[in-house]
C-alpha cells in the first residue's frame, strides 16, 4: 500500500487549545482525504473529508487545511474539549469509494 | 448516516478453531466492502476487498486460505478466521460504502482473542 505519513503521533493539549494533526501522502492520484476519529474498542467514525480542489474545509470545530502542491493535509481542532481524546486517522483514496490507506495515527489527550 | 453492524463484538476462541465475523450494512446496499487489521496502538491495516458475487481480492501477506470471505448478498460479507493461532489475536473492523462515491462507514469492530 502506498504511505500516507501522519504526525505527531501523540499529543497532549489543554482544553480550548487547538491540536493540529499533520498528514503527508505519496502518491498523486489520491483525491479524496478523511480524517476518522476511534475510540478505544469501536470502529472509526468519519469527522470531515475534503477533495483536492479546495483548500480549506470547515465543519464546526473540526477544520481540514490542504496543499496540494506540497501533498499534505492537516486537521486543527478548534476549542478542543476532554471528550475529543480520542485517536485521529489521517486517510487517502483514489476515490471515495475505494479503498483507504490509513496514516499511523495520532493519540490525542485533552486535558481538563 | 449509513449504519454498518458488525458481530461479534467480542470473541475468545482457542487455537486451532475457527471463527467467523459478520459486517452487515444496515440500510444500503454495498457492492464492496473492506476487511481491516489492526493491532493495539496501530494503525488499520487493509487485510481484503470484499466483493458481492465475486472472490475477494486479498492485500500483500494476507494468507487467503486462513482469512477466508464470503460476500453473498449486498448486505452481508463474512471474515472466518480459519485455524486460528495466538498471533491472529486483533481488532478485525470491517467498512462499506453506500455506493461508489460515498465516504466509508465503519462498524464497530471485533476484537479476537485466540488462547
Amino acid at each position: 500500500q502506498q504511505q500516507v505519513k501522519q504526525s505527531p503521533q501523540s499529543l497532549i493539549v489543554q482544553k480550548g487549545g487547538i491540536p493540529i494533526i499533520n498528514c503527508a501522502y505519496e502518491n498523486t492520484a489520491f483525491d479524496y482525504f478523511p480524517w476518522y476519529q476511534q475510540f478505544p474498542g469501536k470502529g472509526p467514525a468519519l469527522l470531515i473529508a475534503i477533495r483536492p480542489d479546495v483548500s480549506e474545509k470547515k465543519e464546526g470545530r473540526f477544520t481540514i487545511s490542504f496543499n496540494k502542491s506540497a501533498k499534505q493535509f492537516s486537521l486543527h481542532i478548534m476549542d478542543s474539549q476532554p471528550g475529543d481524546s480520542a485517536t485521529y486517522f489521517c486517510a487517502a483514496s483514489n476515490g471515495a469509494g475505494n479503498m483507504l490507506t490509513f496514516g499511523g495515527g495520532t493519540r490525542l489527550m485533552v486535558k481538563p | 448516516g449509513a449504519v454498518v453492524s458488525q458481530h461479534p463484538s467480542r470473541v475468545i476462541c482457542k487455537s486451532g478453531t475457527s471463527v467467523k465475523i459478520e459486517c452487515r450494512s444496515l440500510d444500503f446496499q454495498a457492492t464492496t466492502m473492506f476487511w481491516y487489521r489492526q493491532f493495539p496502538k496501530q494503525s488499520l491495516m487493509l487485510m481484503a476487498t470484499s466483493n458481492e458475487g465475486s472472490k475477494a481480492t486479498y492485500e500483500q501477506g494476507v494468507e487467503k486460505d486462513k482469512f477466508l470471505i464470503n460476500h453473498a448478498s449486498l448486505t452481508l460479507s463474512t471474515l472466518t478466521v480459519t485455524s486460528a493461532h495466538p498471533e491472529d489475536s486483533s481488532f478485525y473492523i470491517c467498512s462499506a460504502h453506500r455506493d461508489p462515491s460515498t465516504e466509508a462507514f465503519f462498524g464497530q469492530g471485533t476484537r479476537l482473542t485466540v488462547v
